[in-house]
């Protein structure tokens, strides 16, 4: 079993707040990932990190930021939250070879 | 960019039947990992099977297993005696060595287990 934790696992907040998602793996994975998903429905990758002090922005386009000062923590932060943020976040991590394992997610609703 | 595609965007079997669902993939590279993922409703996406390019003998893990096709670029999934807790999204992801160790994922296959 993966060890990778996303908090909170539900949020409903208002518009304009200011949020951070946070995700945390104990496998010592260099490469961590944040993807969007809405439910049912394909992922999008919106950032991901292959160590401390990289990130870079994945395909959606996306109004969060990340930053992984740690190798085990990714958070991801949306400064201003709007209606249209509202789905799902999953993080994962992965190793040099071999797959992603993915938290429980965070389903986030916008007010 | 590598493309992965499920065509079948849902499925439907019967309890204790056989069902295979259908991922193709689209890539010059020679060395890369394939993967199959399933993701319960509200569920946390766990991985079902894997399958490195350079080994020939198809991946089984219980009653999963695949069909990995490389001159085809076609992999596959077999689920044999379906139980009611393999209903679920099931994606497919195509890992590159080379482009910087992305992950690309099909759009998924949404399956039914019909009691």
């Amino acid at each position: 079993e993966a060890d990778i934790y996303q908090t909170p696992r539900y949020l409903v907040i208002g518009t304009g707040k200011k949020i951070t998602l946070e995700c945390s793996q104990t496998m010592g994975h260099d490469k961590m990932y944040w993807y969007q998903q809405d439910p049912g429905m394909e992922l999008h990758l919106i950032h991901y990190s292959y160590g401390v002090n990289s990130t870079e922005k994945g395909d959606l386009s996306s109004e969060s930021t990340v930053s992984r000062i740690r190798t085990e923590h990714f958070p991801l932060t949306l400064e201003s939250a709007r209606p249209s943020h509202t789905s799902q976040y999953l993080c994962a991590s992965s190793a040099l070879r071999g797959p992603q394992y993915f938290g429980p997610g965070t389903r986030l609703t916008v007010t | 960019a590598q493309t992965v595609t499920q065509s079948q965007p849902e499925m439907s079997v019967q309890e204790a039947e056989t069902v295979t669902l259908s991922c193709t993939y689209d890539t010059s590279e020679s060395d890369y990992y394939l993967f199959w993922y399933k993701q319960p409703p509200s569920r946390q996406m766990i991985l079902v099977i894997r399958q490195e390019a350079y080994k020939q003998q198809n991946a089984t893990e219980n009653r999963f297993s695949v069909n990995f096709q490389k001159a085809a670029k076609s992999f596959s999934l077999k689920i044999s005696d379906s139980q009611l807790g393999d209903a679920a999204m099931y994606f497919c992801a195509y890992r590159s060595p080379l482009t910087g160790n992305q992950f690309y994922f099909g759009t998924g296959t949404s399956l039914t287990v019909i009691p």
